[in-house]
């Protein structure tokens, strides 16, 4: 079975500041990983995946992640923050096989932007 | 329309109701899942459906039905709820094959719960 922990429930960076959202996952077959964010009272929306193809993966909104297998990581980073970069942010793993594929989403990092 | 389709966005009910929520995708998908959000707590994965085949019922209370007439709606009914079944209900959809897609799933908006 796999797992993320995803550090801090919480995190806060200034406007212009880089933001590190922190992911770690534990899975015993090769992972698709995936960073997802949510505004409030919205659905979940992809930002970015990791599927084996090159370990630096960009995504979208100018947000990027280096997928690190010896340290079985996934952060996500983006170099100036933004005031609407201000939302939930959902790390996640699955493999992959027959069936259905399912995700198995991390607690969640809620980033707030300071003016 | 395009996308993950839910409706209602918000909903308020009694213990004593019946409702339904309705989840409508319009990406060619063929599995279907139902999440449940609530504050301070992981994303939980109540229902997954294969080519309208439940494979996933993650002990799911029974007051909680759903149903997926094919693979483009998904339905989540609801009957004698509790005041802690109060949360997000999302719906998402994505592909089966590995040749078809890397396992994304792609979300609806959610239906927004309020049990009194």
């Amino acid at each position: 079975a796999q797992s993320v922990t995803q550090l801090g429930s919480h995190v806060s960076v200034s406007e212009g500041a880089l933001v590190l959202l922190r992911c770690n996952y534990s899975s015993s077959v090769p992972p698709y990983l995936f960073w997802y964010v949510q505004y409030p009272n919205q659905g979940l929306q992809l930002l970015l995946k990791y599927t084996s193809a090159a370990t630096l993966v960009k995504g979208i909104n100018g947000f990027e992640a280096e997928f690190k297998k010896s340290e079985t990581s996934f952060h996500l980073t983006k170099p100036s923050a933004h005031m609407s970069d201000a939302a939930e942010y959902f790390c996640a793993v699955t493999v992959s096989g027959a069936g259905s594929y399912q995700l198995t989403f991390g607690k969640g990092t809620k980033l707030s932007v300071i003016p | 329309e395009t996308g993950v389709t839910q409706t209602p966005r918000h909903l308020v009910m009694g213990m004593t109701n019946k409702k339904s929520l309705k989840c409508e995708q319009h990406l060619g998908h063929n599995a279907m899942y139902w999440y449940k959000q609530s504050a301070k707590k992981p994303l939980e994965l109540m229902f997954v459906y294969n080519f309208k085949e439940q494979t996933e019922n993650n002990s799911v209370p029974s007051r909680f039905s759903p149903e997926c007439p094919n693979s483009s709606h998904l339905f989540l009914h609801l009957h004698t709820l509790q005041p802690e079944d109060s949360a997000l209900y999302l719906c998402a959809s994505s592909h089966l094959s590995p040749l078809a897609g890397t396992g994304e799933l792609f979300f609806g908006e959610g239906s927004r719960l309020t049990v009194l």
